[in-house]
């Protein structure tokens, strides 16, 4: 059974950083593309960015409004996924989910929440 | 355009069909996949390239394409498929949703 769970999250205020993690198992997470999405507080999904396999270059690509202030980046020797999180702002405010996804499939985890305010 | 317009909401009544639209300028070239979410749970996937079914998903949801518009379909919609519904799809390197549609079953 595939199970990816989120941890890190917090309050934070303007400015700061934050790391956030996602443990994976239940598939082979080395093969895996992984990506994040958030959601602000009653609002839509909105793509983070994601990471390629290292067989595929391990290459990131990021939504606009973080490229220059989020990274992702993987430890495939302990199954984990990661998500940098620098010069915070207000709007970054959301639940942060770490997914699993290729062509017919597409698993979650059950989110973090970060909260960014002073 | 790396934009998808859903509506913001639709309405049914249980047991009628319910169609939800997405429109984007990408969909003429890339797949796309609904999701699921209903309040307080991460999304599910129900549909993906275009009209394909992931197991355990009911055979009432269904999903189709035309030009730069997709559209999911419940038929025979029943309580429990209230919820958010989003489009989703990918736009070079970068992957996009639609703003999400409420389905509201009453």
């Amino acid at each position: 059974e595939v199970q990816l769970v989120e941890s890190g999250g917090g309050l934070v205020k303007p400015g700061g950083s934050l790391r956030l993690s996602c443990a994976a198992s239940g598939f082979t997470f080395s093969h895996a593309w992984m990506s994040w999405v958030r959601q602000a507080p009653g609002k839509g999904l909105e793509w983070v960015g994601r990471v390629k396999s290292k067989s595929d270059g391990e290459t990131t690509d990021y939504a606009a409004p973080v490229k220059g202030r989020f990274t992702i980046s993987r430890d495939d020797s302990k199954n984990t996924l990661s998500l940098q999180m620098n010069s915070l702002k207000t709007e970054d405010t959301a639940v942060y989910y770490c997914r699993n996804s290729g062509e017919t499939f597409d698993f979650w985890g059950q989110g973090t929440m970060v909260t960014v305010s002073s | 355009s790396c934009e998808l317009t859903q509506p913001s909401s639709v309405s049914v009544s249980p047991g009628q069909t319910a169609r939800i639209t997405c429109s984007g300028d990408v969909l003429a070239k890339k797949y796309a996949r609904w999701f699921q979410q209903k309040p307080g749970q991460a999304p599910v996937l129900v549909i993906c390239k275009d009209s394909e079914r992931p197991s355990g998903i009911p055979e009432r949801f269904s999903g189709s394409s035309s030009g730069t518009t997709v559209t999911l379909t419940i038929s025979g919609a029943q309580f429990e498929d209230e919820a958010d519904y989003y489009c989703y799809s990918a736009a070079d390197n970068n992957r996009v949703f639609g703003g999400g549609t409420k389905l509201t079953v009453l």
